[in-house]
């Protein structure tokens, strides 16, 4: 079956620490992916997608995504987390079905 | 933001109720969902639309219906609702049904079905 799986409900890092998120799916086609943020009482709004092009993907706010097939994998990434990163992060693949399907959501905090 | 408009955003209902969300876009998107946000859950669909009159269900649409009668509106309706249907509810839009294309987001309605 085809799925999205976020290792990690819950990451806590310090300010300035590297941020890694977890993604990982599976299909035996690769999907297009997306990295969809939520601030508190908000929707999502996206933050990068992977479609192909290539396998390492720049967003908003200083985060990136590396697509890496061999893992299934697409973590997301920020080198130095800022306060205002807090947030919970979800991870969607569409497998060409005409829609999204989401990971459970990871929830960052950021320590000061 | 995207055009996107939900109403209402907040609605507490007794069991058994019938209740209705809408979800309002400008921008003339051909595809609209509906999804429900619920801990350890993640989003799941519920129904979407690919055009008036165009609709499909999701993983959890049991106990909904919807309606596309106009590009710009989409229903979601619990006919008879119950406690289990107590959930944020997310509309979203996106212009094509195609692989590479960013869904937009309204701001979600929380319901508390009592």
């Amino acid at each position: 079956a085809q799925s999205v799986t976020q290792l990690g409900s819950h990451v806590s890092v310090s300010e300035g620490a590297l941020v890694l998120l977890r993604c990982n799916y599976s299909s035996s086609v690769p999907p297009y992916l997306f990295w969809y943020v939520q601030y508190p009482n908000q929707g999502l709004q996206l933050l990068l997608k992977y479609t192909s092009a290539a396998t390492l993907v720049k967003g908003i706010n200083g985060f990136e995504a590396e697509f890496k097939k061999s893992e299934t994998s697409f973590h997301l990434t920020k080198p130095s987390a800022h306060m205002s990163d807090a947030a919970e992060y979800f991870c969607a693949a569409d497998f060409g079905n005409e829609k999204l399907t989401f990971g459970t959501g990871t929830r960052l905090t950021i320590i000061p | 933001d995207a055009g996107i408009t939900q109403s209402p955003r907040h609605k507490v209902t007794e069991t058994g109720t019938p209740v209705t969300l809408r979800c309002h876009q400008t921008e003339n998107h051909r595809y609209m969902y509906w999804y429900r946000q619920d801990p350890g859950h993640g989003l799941r669909l519920i129904h979407y639309s690919y055009g008036v009159k165009d609709t499909d269900k999701g993983e959890v649409s049991d106990g909904y219906s919807v309606s596309r009668s106009k590009t710009e509106d989409f229903l979601l309706t619990l006919e008879s609702a119950t406690s289990s249907q107590t959930s944020v509810y997310f509309c979203a839009i996106s212009w094509s049904g195609q692989r590479n294309t960013e869904a937009f987001f309204g701001q979600g309605t929380r319901l508390t079905v009592v």
